[in-house]
């Protein structure tokens, strides 16, 4: 069973409406990230949080807002996407040290996410 | 800017043979790190084997193997005596000494097929 859950697994929205997508590690990791993955393309990075700080927001448009109330979750709440939004987003935590490690990622299952 | 290069979409093995998916990488960083993930169906990223570019021996995870050539800028896995359940995408990833967090940057993956 992955250390990572993510909630839905399945997500289908208009381009009007608003939803969230969540994410909760059971590692206790110290970062969290959004990536998103379509067909045929590379995984791209969209945000990191690192001890909960936003360390990164990979020019994601704005109708992406991420969230990260603790280490332990982190949301991506989504409003008024695109028909190019559909995606498969996969969220990540890693243990990040000063002494510095593999950077490891563990992934959860992702949100498959269909706007209509 | 790190790039992750895997040139083959689709693979075949038979059942108990072996077989190598490739990947090249480009980076200007004098220190980073090689990753493969294999993701099956269920959407998950697995973490499978990690090589450091000061590693001096190959890494070794059970089945799977990394082939890393650091002059020609290639990091291929192999995988001895598969079996049906490796049957999945495969993935290369580079993180790069760039500071906090874990980024990584992926190649666009290879899809393993294990035949009987």
């Amino acid at each position: 069973e992955t250390g990572v859950t993510q909630t839905p697994r399945h997500l289908v929205m208009g381009m009007t409406n608003k939803k969230s997508l969540k994410c909760e590690q059971h590692l206790g990791h110290n970062a969290m990230y959004w990536y998103k993955q379509s067909a045929k393309k590379p995984l791209e990075l969209m945000f990191v949080y690192n001890f909960k700080e936003q360390t990164e927001n990979n020019s994601v448009p704005s109708r992406f807002s991420p969230e990260c109330p603790n280490s332990s979750h982190l949301f991506l709440h989504l409003h008024t996407l695109q028909p190019e939004d559909s995606a498969l987003y996969l969220c990540a935590s890693s243990q990040e040290t000063s002494s510095g490690n593999t950077g490891e990622l563990f992934f959860g299952e992702g949100s498959r996410l269909t706007v209509l | 800017a790190q790039k992750i290069t895997q040139t083959q979409p689709g693979m075949f093995v038979q059942e108990k043979e072996a077989v190598t998916l490739d990947c090249t990488y480009d980076t200007s960083d004098p220190s980073y790190g090689l990753f493969w993930y294999k993701q099956p169906s269920s959407g998950e990223m697995i973490f499978l084997i990690y090589q450091g570019s000061y590693d001096q021996q190959n890494a070794t995870e059970g089945r799977y193997s990394l082939n890393f050539q650091k002059a020609r800028k290639s990091a291929n896995l192999v995988i001895s005596a598969s079996q049906l359940g490796d049957s999945a995408m495969y993935f290369c990833a580079m993180r790069g000494n760039t500071g906090t967090a874990s980024k990584l940057t992926f190649g666009t993956g290879t899809r393993l097929q294990v035949t009987l």
